[in-house]
């Protein structure tokens, strides 16, 4: 199956900063890429997907300067969470469906701490 | 009332038992279906797509019922491996991909 990696796999970092999380196709090109959070015991709740050469779509509810969003080229997108608080602690997951095709393929997400 | 419904679980069986899980969701347009298994702490992987005419893969068959908007997971001769949380996922109108997700059900095999 395809593969999608995402960078870094742990992060802890101090409220009022800021983390970049990237998200790459490494064996196909992904025009379209999904950004989810998970929180314990919970199911993926999607945030935004990301279209190359284009801004994010975000999901109602999304805070689109929180959580900015740039899929520079057709294997890279990228989130960062922006002042993160506690709150904003949770395992994050992109996603990326082959051209043409409708199953996602999983990043193995991030797991971000801000203490 | 929720997209994607799914049994809530927790099921916990015995190793060789059968388990059936199922799934409704409420976008009579939506085209795609897919069951996706997770590990804790781990990404969604594929386990299999869900077809109008159902389709097996070893010890899972998937059924989807368009005219109920129902879909099931059945796992017969359940191993210790099959223990995680299994996702039922619902795609739209589009290839775009867009997936609606449940909120999983968890198995649990004991030995």
């Amino acid at each position: 199956g395809a593969v999608v990696s995402q960078h870094p796999s742990r992060v802890i970092c101090k409220s009022g900063t800021s983390v970049k999380i990237e998200c790459r196709s490494l064996d196909f090109q992904a025009t379209t890429m999904f950004w989810y959070r998970q929180f314990p015991k919970k199911s993926l709740m999607l945030m935004a997907t990301s279209n190359e050469g284009s801004k994010a779509t975000y999901e109602q509810g999304v805070e689109k300067d929180k959580f900015l969003i740039n899929h520079a080229s057709l294997t890279l997108s990228t989130l960062t969470v922006t002042s993160a608080h506690p709150e904003d602690s949770s395992f994050y997951i992109c996603s990326a469906p082959l051209q043409g095709y409708y199953e996602q393929y999983f990043g193995p997400g991030t797991r971000l701490t801000v203490t | 009332r929720k997209e994607v419904e799914q049994d809530p679980g927790p099921f916990n069986v015995p190793e060789g038992a059968t388990v059936a899980f199922n799934c409704t969701y409420s976008n009579s347009a939506s085209q795609s279906f897919f069951w996706y298994r997770q590990d804790c702490r781990k990404e969604p992987k594929l386990l299999m797509s869900v077809y109008s005419s159902g389709n097996e893969d070893g010890r899972f068959t998937a059924q989807l019922n368009r005219a109920s908007q129902y879909i099931s997971l059945l796992i017969r001769d359940s191993k210790l491996s099959d223990s995680a949380t299994y996702l039922c996922v619902v795609n739209g109108n589009t290839n775009a991909g867009k997936s609606t997700f449940g909120d999983g059900t968890t198995l649990t095999v004991k030995p």
